[in-house]
Protein backbone atom coordinates (compact mmCIF):
# COMPACT_ATOMS: atom_id res chain seq x y z
CA UNK A 1 0.00 0.00 0.00
CA UNK A 2 1.74 2.76 -1.22
CA UNK A 3 1.25 5.92 1.21
CA UNK A 4 2.88 8.21 -1.31
CA UNK A 5 2.43 8.44 -4.80
CA UNK A 6 3.52 10.25 -7.69
CA UNK A 7 2.26 9.29 -10.57
CA UNK A 8 4.19 10.99 -12.99
CA UNK A 9 7.11 8.30 -13.78
CA UNK A 10 8.66 11.04 -15.76
CA UNK A 11 8.72 14.87 -17.28
CA UNK A 12 10.30 16.70 -20.24
CA UNK A 13 10.22 20.47 -20.14
CA UNK A 14 12.34 23.27 -22.15
CA UNK A 15 14.68 25.34 -20.63
CA UNK A 16 13.03 28.44 -19.27
CA UNK A 17 9.84 27.06 -18.90
CA UNK A 18 8.02 26.00 -15.70
CA UNK A 19 8.15 22.35 -14.24
CA UNK A 20 5.36 20.91 -12.03
CA UNK A 21 6.07 17.52 -9.56
CA UNK A 22 2.99 16.40 -8.05
CA UNK A 23 2.71 13.99 -4.97
CA UNK A 24 -0.11 12.39 -3.22
CA UNK A 25 -0.61 11.06 -0.21
CA UNK A 26 -2.97 9.01 1.85
CA UNK A 27 -1.96 9.01 5.12
CA UNK A 28 -3.55 11.95 7.10
CA UNK A 29 -1.17 12.27 10.01
CA UNK A 30 1.69 12.74 7.80
CA UNK A 31 2.47 16.08 9.10
CA UNK A 32 6.02 17.40 6.94
CA UNK A 33 6.63 16.99 3.45
CA UNK A 34 9.96 17.11 2.16
CA UNK A 35 11.29 17.36 -1.60
CA UNK A 36 14.15 15.41 -2.97
CA UNK A 37 16.85 15.51 -5.84
CA UNK A 38 19.14 12.58 -6.87
CA UNK A 39 21.55 12.43 -9.07
CA UNK A 40 22.62 9.27 -10.88
CA UNK A 41 25.14 7.19 -8.13
CA UNK A 42 24.65 9.76 -5.82
CA UNK A 43 21.74 9.82 -2.65
CA UNK A 44 19.28 12.24 -2.37
CA UNK A 45 19.63 15.65 -1.32
CA UNK A 46 17.15 18.01 0.37
CA UNK A 47 15.15 20.44 -1.77
CA UNK A 48 12.58 22.50 0.17
CA UNK A 49 9.75 21.21 2.78
CA UNK A 50 6.76 22.59 3.73
CA UNK A 51 4.74 21.69 7.15
CA UNK A 52 1.17 20.97 7.32
CA UNK A 53 0.57 23.90 8.43
CA UNK A 54 1.04 25.56 5.65
CA UNK A 55 -0.17 25.65 1.98
CA UNK A 56 3.05 27.12 0.72
CA UNK A 57 6.74 27.22 0.78
CA UNK A 58 8.83 28.99 -1.93
CA UNK A 59 13.09 29.22 -2.20
CA UNK A 60 14.34 30.92 -5.11
CA UNK A 61 13.35 29.18 -8.30
CA UNK A 62 11.52 26.36 -6.43
CA UNK A 63 8.06 26.30 -4.32
CA UNK A 64 6.12 23.53 -2.84
CA UNK A 65 2.05 24.05 -2.67
CA UNK A 66 0.62 21.94 -0.05
CA UNK A 67 -3.64 21.06 -0.36
CA UNK A 68 -4.31 19.15 2.46
CA UNK A 69 -7.82 18.85 2.07
CA UNK A 70 -7.05 16.86 -1.33
CA UNK A 71 -3.62 15.37 0.36
CA UNK A 72 -1.89 16.70 -2.74
CA UNK A 73 1.56 18.72 -3.01
CA UNK A 74 3.27 19.90 -5.81
CA UNK A 75 6.96 21.10 -6.35
CA UNK A 76 7.27 24.00 -8.91
CA UNK A 77 10.64 25.03 -10.95
CA UNK A 78 10.79 28.30 -11.92
CA UNK A 79 12.50 29.19 -14.55
CA UNK A 80 13.94 25.12 -15.08
CA UNK A 81 17.39 25.16 -15.82
CA UNK A 82 18.94 21.88 -17.35
CA UNK A 83 21.19 21.37 -14.29
CA UNK A 84 17.51 20.71 -12.81
CA UNK A 85 17.40 17.25 -14.95
CA UNK A 86 17.72 14.57 -12.00
CA UNK A 87 14.92 12.32 -10.29
CA UNK A 88 12.82 13.89 -8.15
CA UNK A 89 11.40 12.50 -4.76
CA UNK A 90 8.48 13.37 -2.73
CA UNK A 91 8.42 12.19 0.87
CA UNK A 92 6.10 12.60 4.14
CA UNK A 93 7.61 12.61 7.59
CA UNK A 94 5.74 10.19 9.57
CA UNK A 95 6.50 11.24 12.15
CA UNK A 96 10.71 10.43 12.21
CA UNK A 97 10.84 8.58 9.57
CA UNK A 98 10.75 9.18 5.98
CA UNK A 99 8.21 7.40 3.53
CA UNK A 100 9.08 7.99 -0.41
CA UNK A 101 7.07 8.08 -3.52
CA UNK A 102 9.07 5.96 -6.20
CA UNK A 103 9.85 9.44 -8.36
CA UNK A 104 9.72 11.15 -11.25
CA UNK A 105 12.47 11.60 -13.48
CA UNK A 106 12.43 15.64 -14.61
CA UNK A 107 14.60 16.39 -18.23
CA UNK A 108 15.08 19.71 -19.06
CA UNK A 109 15.96 20.31 -22.49
CA UNK A 110 18.13 23.58 -23.70
CA UNK B 1 34.91 14.63 4.89
CA UNK B 2 31.75 16.21 5.85
CA UNK B 3 29.26 14.45 4.08
CA UNK B 4 27.50 10.86 5.17
CA UNK B 5 30.25 8.13 3.73
CA UNK B 6 29.20 4.51 2.88
CA UNK B 7 31.15 1.69 2.36
CA UNK B 8 31.83 -0.18 -0.32
CA UNK B 9 30.03 2.02 -2.68
CA UNK B 10 29.44 -1.78 -4.72
CA UNK B 11 28.85 -5.04 -3.37
CA UNK B 12 28.65 -8.52 -5.54
CA UNK B 13 27.56 -11.02 -3.17
CA UNK B 14 26.79 -14.59 -4.29
CA UNK B 15 23.09 -16.27 -2.66
CA UNK B 16 23.38 -17.47 0.59
CA UNK B 17 26.57 -14.91 1.34
CA UNK B 18 26.10 -12.84 4.31
CA UNK B 19 27.12 -9.21 3.42
CA UNK B 20 28.40 -6.38 5.91
CA UNK B 21 27.61 -2.54 4.73
CA UNK B 22 29.05 0.44 6.47
CA UNK B 23 27.57 4.53 6.95
CA UNK B 24 29.38 7.12 8.63
CA UNK B 25 27.48 9.69 9.55
CA UNK B 26 28.29 13.62 9.57
CA UNK B 27 29.97 13.93 12.88
CA UNK B 28 27.74 14.78 16.03
CA UNK B 29 24.53 13.55 14.49
CA UNK B 30 22.66 11.94 16.98
CA UNK B 31 19.84 9.97 14.68
CA UNK B 32 21.08 7.56 11.93
CA UNK B 33 18.86 6.30 9.81
CA UNK B 34 19.16 2.84 6.97
CA UNK B 35 16.72 2.57 4.00
CA UNK B 36 16.34 0.14 0.96
CA UNK B 37 15.75 1.35 -2.64
CA UNK B 38 14.78 -1.47 -4.92
CA UNK B 39 15.13 -0.39 -8.86
CA UNK B 40 12.23 2.49 -9.96
CA UNK B 41 11.73 3.03 -6.71
CA UNK B 42 11.45 5.29 -3.67
CA UNK B 43 13.73 4.51 -0.63
CA UNK B 44 11.93 2.72 1.83
CA UNK B 45 12.81 2.77 5.72
CA UNK B 46 14.39 -0.55 7.23
CA UNK B 47 15.64 1.48 10.35
CA UNK B 48 16.76 3.82 12.75
CA UNK B 49 18.91 4.82 15.39
CA UNK B 50 19.17 7.52 18.02
CA UNK B 51 23.04 7.24 19.49
CA UNK B 52 23.08 3.63 20.13
CA UNK B 53 19.57 3.11 20.73
CA UNK B 54 17.50 1.42 17.72
CA UNK B 55 14.63 3.04 17.83
CA UNK B 56 12.55 1.65 15.18
CA UNK B 57 13.16 -1.17 12.91
CA UNK B 58 9.49 -1.91 11.71
CA UNK B 59 11.10 -1.80 7.96
CA UNK B 60 13.56 -4.37 8.19
CA UNK B 61 12.29 -7.00 5.93
CA UNK B 62 13.02 -10.11 7.58
CA UNK B 63 15.37 -11.64 10.63
CA UNK B 64 18.00 -11.84 8.17
CA UNK B 65 18.66 -8.43 8.00
CA UNK B 66 20.41 -6.56 11.34
CA UNK B 67 21.48 -3.45 11.95
CA UNK B 68 23.54 -1.62 15.11
CA UNK B 69 25.64 1.25 16.13
CA UNK B 70 27.28 0.39 19.44
CA UNK B 71 29.16 3.63 19.98
CA UNK B 72 26.76 5.74 18.74
CA UNK B 73 28.55 6.95 15.51
CA UNK B 74 29.44 4.00 12.61
CA UNK B 75 26.41 1.86 11.85
CA UNK B 76 26.68 -1.69 10.10
CA UNK B 77 23.77 -3.04 8.31
CA UNK B 78 24.30 -7.01 7.87
CA UNK B 79 22.17 -9.65 5.83
CA UNK B 80 23.01 -12.59 6.04
CA UNK B 81 21.85 -15.26 3.93
CA UNK B 82 21.82 -12.84 1.02
CA UNK B 83 18.74 -13.46 -1.75
CA UNK B 84 18.40 -12.51 -4.75
CA UNK B 85 15.44 -10.33 -3.24
CA UNK B 86 17.68 -8.50 -1.70
CA UNK B 87 19.47 -7.18 -4.14
CA UNK B 88 19.07 -3.01 -4.39
CA UNK B 89 21.05 0.12 -3.13
CA UNK B 90 20.79 0.82 0.78
CA UNK B 91 21.24 4.37 1.99
CA UNK B 92 22.15 5.74 4.77
CA UNK B 93 21.07 9.39 6.47
CA UNK B 94 22.06 10.90 9.49
CA UNK B 95 20.37 13.85 11.15
CA UNK B 96 21.46 16.52 13.80
CA UNK B 97 18.65 14.91 16.08
CA UNK B 98 15.09 13.87 16.36
CA UNK B 99 12.17 16.17 14.96
CA UNK B 100 10.82 17.78 17.83
CA UNK B 101 7.25 19.26 17.31
CA UNK B 102 6.89 21.98 15.39
CA UNK B 103 10.12 21.40 13.78
CA UNK B 104 12.06 19.54 11.81
CA UNK B 105 15.94 17.99 10.98
CA UNK B 106 17.49 17.83 8.21
CA UNK B 107 18.32 13.99 6.84
CA UNK B 108 21.20 14.01 4.53
CA UNK B 109 21.98 10.92 2.77
CA UNK B 110 24.93 9.20 1.56
CA UNK B 111 25.74 7.67 -1.42
CA UNK B 112 24.60 4.55 -1.02
CA UNK B 113 25.80 0.53 -1.32
CA UNK B 114 24.50 -0.70 -4.34
CA UNK B 115 23.99 -4.83 -3.57
CA UNK B 116 23.85 -7.26 -6.28
CA UNK B 117 22.91 -10.92 -5.27
CA UNK B 118 23.72 -13.83 -7.75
Amino acid sequence: DQQVKQNSPSLSVQEGRISILNCDYTNSMFDYFLWYKKYPAEGPTFLISISSIKDKNEDGRFTVFLNKSAKHLSLHIVPSQPGDSAVYFCAASAPDKLVFGAGTILRVKS
Amino acid sequence: GAGVSQSPRYKVAKRGQDVALRCDPISGHVSLFWYQQALGQGPEFLTYFQNEAQLDKSGLPSDRFFAERPEGSVSTLKIQRTQQEDSAVYLCASSLALRLAGGRYEQFFGPGTRLTVL
